[in-house]
């Protein structure tokens, strides 16, 4: 059964970036939609974006077309997401999840990282 | 504001039902698969239902979903005291060419 292990938790201060990773462990992801969502402190679930590692092309929700960045190393085992010109409203807890089944398509997120906690603060 | 609604709260009492709703348009619920979420506080998202009415192997038939239109619902029979939690719909909205998720619906078993 596959795992996704993100990396650590990230301080950052505002115009920086942060880089978070999500690797899988115990199967592939390139086949399969992979995606990011966010949860500000105390709010629901917001998708930022999405890719197939197999056909390295990603979607992005609009509001963070240009500062956004999902990316997949050569063995197609981990996925990056780096989010650029951070401000305060960055400020939550990233999730990498994985679609139950391969291919395009968004059937339902069954994998999930365990989250990474960005704080971007002064 | 989300583009799928769902209500901020229900309430039920222990063995009853509970229905939480979820209402998209055409672009969305309509022409796409949801799938539902179950979240306890400070964990992460767990994948109750997807392709609309599929449950992922190890969640019980006591949950169920279902679409109809530009609605869907996630319906919880046999109320425990472990399903108060916050649950979220999702769905890919073809206009928007992005994943979105309902508002989120705290469940309260009392």
């Amino acid at each position: 059964q596959v795992q996704l292990v993100q990396s650590g938790a990230a301080m950052k201060s505002p115009g920086s970036s942060v880089k978070v990773s999500c690797k899988a462990s115990g199967g592939t992801l390139s086949i399969y939609t992979l995606i990011w969502v966010r949860q500000a402190p105390g709010q629901g679930l917001e998708w930022l974006g999405g890719i197939i590692p197999g056909l390295d092309a990603a979607d992005y929700a609009q509001k963070f077309q240009g500062r956004l960045a999902i990316d997949t190393d050569e063995s197609m085992t981990t996925v990056f997401m780096e989010l650029s010109r951070l401000t305060t409203e960055d400020t939550a807890v990233y999730y990498c999840a994985r679609d139950s089944l391969a291919g395009t398509g968004y059937h339902g997120m069954d994998v999930w990282g365990q989250g990474t906690a960005v704080s971007v603060s002064s | 504001q989300s583009v799928l609604t769902q209500p901020p709260s229900v309430s039920a009492a222990p063995g009853q039902k509970v229905t939480i709703s979820c209402s998209g348009s055409s672009s969305n619920i309509g022409k796409n698969y949801v799938s539902w979420y179950q979240q306890f506080p400070g964990t992460g998202p767990k994948l109750l239902i997807y392709d609309n009415n599929k449950r992922p192997s190890g969640i019980p038939d006591r949950l169920s979903g279902s679409k109809s239109g530009t609605s869907a619902t996630l319906d919880i029979t046999g109320l425990q005291t472990g399903d108060e939690a916050d649950y979220y719909c999702g769905v890919w909205d073809s206009g928007l060419s992005g994943m979105t998720f309902g508002g989120g619906t705290r469940l309260t078993v009392l």
